[in-house]
């Protein structure tokens, strides 16, 4: 399968900053990348999904203007995180579609807003 | 209402016990994935289903469609199987996923 990493696994900002968290396919070119949010204890939820080339698509509730998505090459989708605040800390974690349905996690990005 | 239920939430078993795990799912769906979560977060995706029945090493996964239903079944469990297990469904009409809230597994020797 797709091997994907994710950098940085940790970052720790102030609140006002920007965070920017790379996801890589490193073995595939993926058209299509999926970024996801955890909060402790709970489960992912989806929050957009990154088109190589064209706009992202964000779920409901997601604000684009403050998760920037871009998605320039077939190996690399970005989310950057606008005016970090406490509570955008959380898990982050994308995956990669595969040409079948299945689906390619990243190690995640654990992101804490001071 | 959540579109995937995932039973139970906890399960503490002791090693070599025979465990389930139980996934329905409300919405149509072109495809079922079992995920595993440890804890340092990471995830690792272990079956994907559409139909039948998938086997790899310990670990079972079935589905049935008519009932909307999937089952993860690990044979000996063992301590190292310890984590968390995520019931995700993709929409049969685009890309949406939609996630069970997790079993959190604890094996015990």
């Amino acid at each position: 399968g797709a091997v994907v990493s994710q950098h940085p696994s940790r970052v720790i900002c102030k609140s006002g900053t920007s965070v920017k968290i790379e996801c890589r396919s490193l073995d595939f070119q993926a058209t299509t990348m999926f970024w996801y949010r955890q909060f402790p204890k709970q489960s992912l939820m989806l929050m957009a999904t990154s088109n190589e080339g064209s706009k992202a698509t964000y779920e409901q509730g997601v604000e684009k203007d403050k998760f920037l998505i871009n998605h320039a090459s077939l190996t690399l989708s970005t989310l950057t995180v606008t005016s970090a605040h406490p509570e955008d800390s959380s898990f982050y974690i994308c995956s990669v579609g595969g040409a079948y349905n299945e689906q390619f996690f990243g190690p995640g990005t654990r992101l804490t807003v001071l | 209402k959540n579109e995937v239920e995932q039973s139970p939430q906890n399960l503490t078993a002791q090693e070599e016990e025979f465990i389930t795990i139980n996934c329905s799912y409300s919405v149509g769906i072109s495809a079922l994935h079992w995920l595993q979560q440890h804890p340092g977060g990471g995830i690792v995706s272990l079956f994907m289903l559409s139909s039948g029945k998938k086997k790899h090493g310990r670990l079972i996964a079935t589905i049935n469609i008519q009932e909307k239903h999937s089952s993860l079944h690990i044979t000996a469990s063992h301590p190292r199987d310890s984590a968390v297990y995520i019931c995700a469904v993709r929409s049969r009409t685009g890309n949406q996923f939609y996630f069970g809230t997790g079993t959190s597994l604890t094996v015990i020797p």
